[in-house]
């Protein structure tokens, strides 16, 4: 099974500032690299895909990057509904697996 | 608008069964693979299974698998989770999540999500 290991647990910054979240995968996952964004209480929302793709209707602040095992996620500029937990999840092997979450908190 | 609707959550004592329906429209159900993902009470995400579009693949995790039983009714537009011998562990709300790409055998990232049905086992 695929670990993938994000970084940090909470990330505490203010509306407008950049964030940037790590997920490492325990092996190669090629870019078959996806993001998600769950605000308390809500679904999970697909934000990138492949790594670098950004899903339909996702704003461009949120950008994807990296490949094998090192990806990162960039907010570019905090917005208020921005504040929720990011995770990643990789498609590349049965299980599919996911980090344990990096919250974006209001610092 | 593409819709996921689960339902069939409730509580259920330990060793019972139960099954979870995740009704689609808006989209071709009989073109996408459906995921059933769960998360613990304020717990991260953990994938439990796949259906691909046609039902003839399936693949469960390991802490599911010989227990739990995805299946689809392309006709009605409809998923289902059968989880027998129910477990503590198995407390969790459940998401049904459609794939982003059509056919395959799933494994694709999940472009929209249910909102959830809470499984509750206690005894």
């Amino acid at each position: 099974e695929i670990v993938l290991t994000q970084s940090p647990a909470t990330l505490s910054l203010s509306p407008g500032e950049r964030a940037t979240l790590s997920c490492r995968a325990s092996q190669s996952v090629n870019t078959y690299l996806a993001w998600y964004q769950q605000i308390p209480g809500q679904a999970p929302r697909l934000l990138i895909y492949d790594a670098s793709k950004r899903a339909t209707g996702i704003p461009a602040r949120f950008s994807g990057s990296g490949s094998g095992t090192d990806f990162t996620l960039t907010i570019s500029s905090l917005e208020p509904e921005d504040f929720a937990v990011y995770y990643c999840q990789q498609r590349t092997n049965w299980p599919l697996t996911f980090g344990g979450g990096t919250k974006v908190a209001i610092k | 608008q593409v819709q996921l609707v689960e339902s069939g959550g409730g509580l259920v004592q330990p060793g019972r069964s139960l099954t979870l329906s995740c009704a689609a429209s808006g989209f071709t159900f009989k073109n996408y693979a459906i995921h059933w993902v769960r998360q613990a009470p304020g717990k991260g995400l953990e994938w439990v299974a796949v259906i691909s579009y046609d039902g003839a693949f399936k693949i469960y995790a390991d802490s599911v698998r010989g227990r739990f039983t995805v299946s689809r009714d392309n006709s009605n537009t409809t998923a289902f989770l059968h989880m027998d011998s129910l477990r503590t562990e198995d407390t969790a709300f459940f998401y049904c999540a459609k794939a982003l790409q059509s056919y395959g055998s799933g494994s694709s990232p999940f472009d929209y999500w249910g909102q959830g049905t809470l499984v509750s086992v206690s005894s």
